[in-house]
């Protein structure tokens, strides 16, 4: 089935650096990744919609300027997390789509934790 | 908006019992998807089962099968035979057309030894 690999699973970084996520799908192109943010013990929170080539979309409430999405590829998406801070500390999970009608496949999320 | 209600935060059931979870939407589409999702404590998001709204059959996975009443709005999930390793959090989700997923806050179902 269709594969989804997420990097790095774990990272710390201090505040005020930025941190990249990867993206990719291994076994098909995907032409829209979904980027979602999750806080301990709640659902999942869609922060943006990535298009390959063009702007993302971001959710209301959510910094832009901030989150910076990269989908340079049809199997390569990035979230770069700008100037984080302790507040940024949470698990992000990327999501790609190949054929609706399997659904959505997810990579297997990364814990921030900014210090 | 698309709306995807789960009115259970918690369940519990004994290993080799029945348990249904429950998931109510709100749309005006007629042609959409529903699906649930476990993530267990790795936190990695597994598809359980998926629902096309066309279908008047319910769909089954081996020990997972749902009970799909569109007019109702309503999917939930059950799980026969429940096995330690069923225990996670479970979300219900809808999509339609090019939109992204929409998930409920999902039920953390315990099973008991």
């Amino acid at each position: 089935g269709a594969v989804v690999s997420q990097h790095p699973s774990r990272v710390i970084c201090k505040s005020g650096t930025s941190v990249k996520i990867e993206c990719r799908s291994l076994d098909f192109q995907a032409t829209t990744m979904f980027w979602y943010r999750q806080f301990p013990k709640q659902s999942l929170m869609l922060m943006a919609t990535s298009n390959e080539g063009s702007k993302a979309t971001y959710e209301q409430g959510v910094e832009k300027d901030k989150f910076l999405i990269n989908h340079a590829s049809l199997t390569l998406s990035t979230l770069t997390v700008t100037s984080a801070h302790p507040e940024d500390s949470s698990f992000y999970i990327c999501s790609a789509r190949e054929d609706t009608s399997y659904g959505y496949t997810f990579g297997s999320g990364t814990r921030l934790t900014v210090v | 908006a698309q709306t995807v209600t789960q009115s259970q935060p918690e369940m519990s059931v004994q290993e080799a019992e029945t348990v249904t979870l429950s998931c109510t939407y709100d749309t005006s589409e007629s042609d959409y998807y529903l699906f649930w999702y476990k993530q267990p404590p790795s936190r990695q998001m597994i598809l359980v089962i998926r629902q096309e709204a066309y279908k008047q059959q319910n769909a089954t996975e081996n020990r997972f099968s749902v009970n799909f009443q569109k007019a109702a709005k309503s999917f939930s999930l059950k799980i026969s035979d429940s096995q330690l390793g069923d225990a996670a959090m479970y979300f219900c989700a809808y999509h339609e057309g090019n939109t992204p997923l929409v998930f409920g806050k999902g039920t953390r179902l315990s099973v008991i030894a």
